[in-house]
């Protein structure tokens, strides 16, 4: 069965440097998806993605960050500036109709 | 603003205990309503999915769900638990033109055997 991978599955970082989380969504889906879960807290919507632009974004996704989709494979979130508090698990997710399907998560740690 | 409530953080049963795990979710237009789980160490998987019609939908490993538009609720059951089921389950919302899903706390599920 097709999933959506995640790398790495954990980054660490330094406060103020730019990090990028990759995402390979299942082949044949349009709609991209990132999320985040800080430690003890809601799975958050961060943003939306579908024909190579941004389709949503929540107040949480500002300049620091970024999306792209450099090929027909991957699905990019970047970072510019990292803060302590872009501590999280990051979940990239994409859908073709009308389930979004989960990646397995990357671990930022800013310190 | 959409927004969903799970009222159980964390709830322990022995096996073959009946569940439910209560959602409530506040956005007065139309919704689309889904139940996640993570069992340890894995991803989100989709474990039902409510969209229309019957409100009472059937999901993967004999969980259920029942959308009460009046209560603006959707509680996930099952009538038998196994230890299996011992994972972290999401209630999520979009709808009203939002794309990305709203999700509740979470709620922590753990079955003694």
């Amino acid at each position: 069965e097709p999933e959506v991978t995640q790398t790495p599955s954990h980054q660490v970082t330094q406060m103020g440097q730019e990090v990028i989380l990759r995402c390979v969504p299942i082949s044949n889906h349009l709609y991209f998806y990132w999320y985040r879960q800080i430690l003890g807290q809601k799975v958050e919507f961060l943003v939306s993605f579908y024909n190579n632009e941004i389709s949503e974004k929540s107040e949480i996704f500002d300049d620091q960050f970024s999306v792209e989709r450099p090929d027909g494979s991957n699905f990019t979130l970047k970072i510019r500036s990292t803060k302590l508090e872009d501590s999280a698990m990051y979940f990239c997710a994409s859908r073709n109709s009308d389930t979004q399907y989960f990646g397995p998560g990357t671990r930022l740690t800013v310190l | 603003a959409q927004s969903v409530s799970q009222h159980n953080h964390h709830v322990i049963l022995s096996e073959a205990a009946s569940l439910e795990l209560g959602c409530n979710y506040s956005y007065g237009g139309t919704v689309n309503l889904f139940w996640y789980v993570q069992y340890p160490g894995q991803h989100l998987q989709l474990l039902l999915k409510y969209f229309s019609g019957d409100p009472l939908v059937k999901g993967i490993k004999g969980f259920e769900a029942e959308f009460i538009k009046s209560k603006f609720s959707f509680n996930l059951r099952k009538p038998s638990v196994q230890w299996s089921d011992t994972a972290e389950y999401f209630c999520a919302v979009n709808g009203g033109g939002a794309d990305g899903l709203t999700f509740g706390k979470g709620t922590h599920l753990i079955i003694q055997p």
